[in-house]
């Protein structure tokens, strides 16, 4: 059964605007969040995280929300810049961080100039 | 040099054959892990080490072994490749206790044919 939920597989958002991806999850004992970007033939690499403590967490352009009531985390992109574009994956643990993470199947978001 | 090294970068092989797949690390980190990536699945984890003397299955570990043979070294072989097995394999690192998740290779695109 599939912990980690991202149900859009793909995302298509103009230059300059928000990009908004989505993730779900099901295991109430995660406690940590992260988001990965992955461009082709690459691999992934960490872009932001939040501790189950917080709601929110913003780095520059990137902000990540968590609403624990509801399971569901979201990544905001703005404004979006078409460097942007590769596949985001959505991550969790329920060990701090550190241990086994469980991924989401990930979102292709492309940013059209 | 990267962080995390993996080799080879792409290998076509046999149905039946054996084959290793190698990974190397600078990063000084205790845990290592494998993961495969298929279109629409994600990533999965296939075995995880936290040191040297210490190696766990993952969710998909069935057909594939490891081998840590050093702190920096984690290697996965496929004993007898089968077609299913055609993925990207990625390596990854984590740091006890490190909030920025794991630091992956480049990946190896395995074919089996």
């Amino acid at each position: 059964d599939q912990q980690v939920k991202q149900n859009s597989p793909s995302l298509s958002v103009q230059e300059g605007r928000i990009s908004i991806l989505n993730c779900d999850y099901t295991n109430s004992m995660f406690d940590y969040f992260l988001w990965y970007k992955k461009y082709p033939a690459e691999g992934p690499t960490f872009l932001i995280s939040i501790s189950s403590i917080k709601d929110k967490n913003e780095d520059g352009r990137f902000t990540v929300f968590l609403n624990k009531s509801a399971k569901h985390l979201s990544l905001h992109i703005v404004p979006s810049q078409p460097g942007d574009s590769a596949v985001y994956f959505c991550a969790a643990s329920d060990k701090g961080g550190s241990e086994k993470l469980v991924f989401g199947k990930g979102t292709k978001l492309t940013v059209n100039p | 040099d990267a962080d995390v090294t993996q080799t080879p970068r792409n290998r076509i092989t046999k149905t039946g054959k054996r084959i290793m797949l190698e990974c190397s690390q600078t990063k000084g980190h205790d845990r290592m892990y494998w993961y495969r990536q298929d279109p629409g699945l994600g990533l999965r984890l296939i075995y995880y080490s936290f040191d040297v003397k210490d190696i766990n299955k993952g969710e998909i570990s069935d057909g594939y072994s490891v081998s840590r043979q050093a702190q920096a070294k984690f290697s996965l072989s496929l004993e007898s490749a089968i077609p299913n097995q055609t993925a990207l394999y990625f390596c990854a690192t984590s740091d006890l206790g490190g909030l920025g998740g794991y630091t992956f290779g480049s990946g190896t695109r395995l074919t089996v044919v």
